[in-house]
């Protein structure tokens, strides 16, 4: 079982659409939480990073993360055609791994006009 | 300022074959990390240098290793290369890895094993 699970879709909507896109982990350890974009033929592109529990918001992306649920979402208001992309979630311990990220699988996303 | 830049952008080797990626990373950005991106794996962690040093290894076999130079700048090797090797394989820079810094991802190369 991986350590970080992530629902691949993929997942359509209509323009404006609130959407939704989750994680689960296993790893406790887990303490530093992001949410990465990555356009076809692109590498990852950091959209949100959260430290431990609680909510932090950008504009029209807001990410949550429950460590009790080892849960984190990524929620995006007004989704427009161009946040069509693959959305990774990522996290890490921190400690001697800030640089060693666990990837969920990515949730490919696309927004139609 | 620049980004982080791979090269090469594609690359297409055989079997048993070797080759050589390089990543040059941010300006002033002195951790590098790599990944392996594959459609039924995901992103899957490599390895990481700073000062030129291994400061943590993915569970990848002893055919896949890399270093650092004293500019920072990074090259991973595989070596007898198998057809599972075929992915996009990602380079990230950061600041330094004493805390939290954001990993900035070049564009990958495109490796393909026929």
């Amino acid at each position: 079982q991986k350590e970080v699970e992530q629902d691949p879709g993929p997942l359509s909507v209509p323009e404006g659409a609130i959407v939704s896109l989750n994680c689960t982990y296993s790893n406790s350890a887990f303490q530093y939480f992001m949410w990465y974009r990555q356009y076809s033929r692109k590498g990852p592109e950091l959209l949100m990073y959260t430290y431990s529990s609680g909510n932090k918001e950008d504009g029209r992306f807001t990410a949550q993360v429950d460590k009790s649920s080892k849960y984190i979402s990524l929620f995006i208001r007004d989704s427009q055609p161009s946040d069509s992309a693959t959305y990774l979630c990522a996290m890490t311990p921190g400690g001697t791994s800030y640089g060693k990220l666990t990837f969920g699988q990515g949730t490919i996303l696309t927004v139609h006009p | 300022k620049a980004g982080v830049t791979q090269t090469p952008r594609y690359l297409i080797k055989t079997r048993g074959q070797q080759v050589t990626l390089s990543c040059s990373p941010i300006s002033g950005h002195r951790s590098v990390s790599w990944y392996q991106q594959t459609p039924g794996q995901g992103l899957q962690f490599l390895f990481e240098y700073f000062s030129e040093t291994q400061r943590n290894k993915g569970n990848f076999p002893g055919r896949f290793s890399g270093r650092q130079f004293s500019n920072s700048r990074s090259e991973m090797n595989v070596s007898t290369l198998e057809l599972g090797d075929s992915a996009l394989y990602l380079c990230a820079s950061s600041l330094a890895p004493n805390s939290y810094n954001e990993q900035f991802f070049g564009p990958g190369t495109r490796l393909t094993v026929l």
